[in-house]
């Protein structure tokens, strides 16, 4: 049974950087073809694909915010992690972590975790 | 970059009835191994996205078969029929056939008439 749940700051200030968690189970980033993908949401609004990790180590992200962003990974931990840095009012959205394949896309999704961005 | 237009924004509809969502992309997703990576997801209120059909027609796990996805090239319907309380929420297209640029189209809401 694959399970992700997100984890961060709830609040933080403009300029800061966004550190988030995601933790799993059920897969491992480590076999071929699995990947954590990161998407957020705007409250009221659509969804936004962030970054992908996958199990070779590769890494992408979208152009429109490609330099403010990182992806990482602890294979032996379970977990992943995106940093968004210069983090502005824009940036307020749920970010949701989901287990990711290339031919099926985002199969199983967390829970979300609301960010804020507030002076 | 690859476009996702979705139509119509919102969808009134009936318990028991059937509707249509279109998703349309700027390019094809005709991927070079032959495969065309368009999917759909239903986010409920309050809820996660979830996964109803990947690769344009397959339905996911556990996904009832009220649900059905066709189209090719640049045009893709999902169907839902004998619409339930359950399917209302936020339907959401994705492609990844660009990859590794993975584009959401706007969302189509489908709310009780």
């Amino acid at each position: 049974q694959v399970t992700l749940k997100e984890s961060g700051p709830g609040i933080l200030q403009p300029s800061h950087t966004l550190s988030l968690t995601c933790s799993f189970s059920g897969f491992s980033l480590s076999t071929y073809g699995m990947g954590v993908s990161w998407i957020r949401q705007p409250s009221g609004k659509g969804l936004e694909w962030l970054a992908s990790i996958w199990w070779n180590g590769n890494t992408y992200n979208n152009p429109s915010l490609k330099s403010r962003l990182t992806v990482s990974k602890d294979t032996s931990n379970n977990q992943a992690f995106l940093k968004v840095t210069s983090v502005d009012t824009a940036d307020t959205a749920t970010y949701y972590c989901a287990h990711t394949r290339l031919k099926l896309g985002f199969d199983y999704w967390g829970q979300g975790v609301m960010v804020t961005v507030s002076s | 970059d690859v476009l996702m237009t979705q139509t119509p924004v919102s969808l009134p509809v009936s318990l028991g009835g059937q509707v249509s969502i279109s998703c349309r992309s700027s390019q094809s997703l005709v991927h070079s191994d032959g495969n065309t990576y368009l999917h759909w997801y239903l986010q409920k209120p309050g809820q996660s996205p979830q996964l109803l059909i990947y690769r344009v027609s397959n339905r996911f796990s556990g996904v009832p078969d009220r649900f059905s996805g066709s189209g090719s090239g640049t045009d893709f319907t999902l169907k839902i029929s004998r619409v339930e309380p359950e399917d209302l929420g936020v339907y959401y297209c994705l492609q990844s056939t660009h990859f590794p640029t993975w584009t959401f189209g706007g969302g189509t809401k489908l709310e009780l008439k």
